[in-house]
């Protein structure tokens, strides 16, 4: 059973479409993110939510717009996508600090290529 | 605010031979500390972490880290490494009191070779 599962693995887009990325954790974890993974391999935060509340939003273009119909899923919308914004993007969940469980669980990442 | 410093970019080395990922932080609080591992084309996986008690922490894979609070580091290491411990190391710290932005460091790329 994936725990946190985005879909599509891959994504090859024109410049200036619109596209969605999805992803769904089974964890029961209140806390979703999303990350960017740049050419060079930095990870950073994009957004956080928290039982579908939006907790962090990282100086990120407002052509991306996170949305979470429920604690279990995180989508990400991308509008007039641009070269830059190619790059892997992960979708990540975590549950608050309870004792030795904490930590982050990982999505394989979406592979977005704007041409 | 809290950053990560992973001095080294690429660490060669031969199979079988010891490895030490080098990483370390800067935060004004008490952090939580994280090794990531990312093999090629693939996600992140958690290889250890830091939460509390006892400073030496073993993950899996034969990895484990010890977190120096005076010298604010949570270097990596491994006796032996193996071909298939080749991938993309991330160590990564969290502030205690507000687990909302897990930090990450820009990686360090473990080329193991025969």
């Amino acid at each position: 059973d994936t725990a946190v599962s985005q879909t599509p693995k891959y994504l090859v887009t024109q410049m200036g479409n619109d596209k969605s990325i999805k992803c769904e954790q089974n964890l029961g974890h209140d806390t979703m993110y999303w990350y960017k993974q740049d050419s060079k391999k930095f990870l950073k935060i994009m957004f956080s939510y928290n039982n579908k509340e939006l907790i962090i939003n990282e100086t990120v273009p407002n052509r991306f717009s996170p949305k979470s119909p429920d604690k279990a899923h995180l989508n990400l919308h991308i509008n007039s996508l641009e070269l830059g914004d190619s790059a892997v993007y992960f979708c990540a969940s975590s549950q608050v600090v309870t004792g030795d469980n904490y930590g982050y669980t990982f999505g394989s990442g979406t592979r977005l290529t704007v041409v | 605010a809290q950053s990560v410093t992973q001095l080294d970019s690429q660490v060669p080395v031969f199979e079988e031979a010891p490895v030490e990922l080098r990483c370390n932080y800067s935060s004004s609080v008490s952090v939580y500390l994280f090794w990531y591992v990312q093999y090629p084309n693939q996600g992140l996986q958690l290889l250890l972490k830091y939460l509390s008690g006892s400073t030496l922490v073993k993950g899996i894979n034969g990895f484990e880290a010890e977190f120096n609070k005076s010298q604010t580091s949570f270097h990596l290491r491994k006796p032996s490494v193996h071909i298939s411990d080749t991938a993309e190391y991330f160590c990564a710290v969290i502030p205690v009191y507000n687990t909302d932005k897990l930090i990450f460091g820009t990686g360090t790329r473990l080329q193991v070779f025969p």
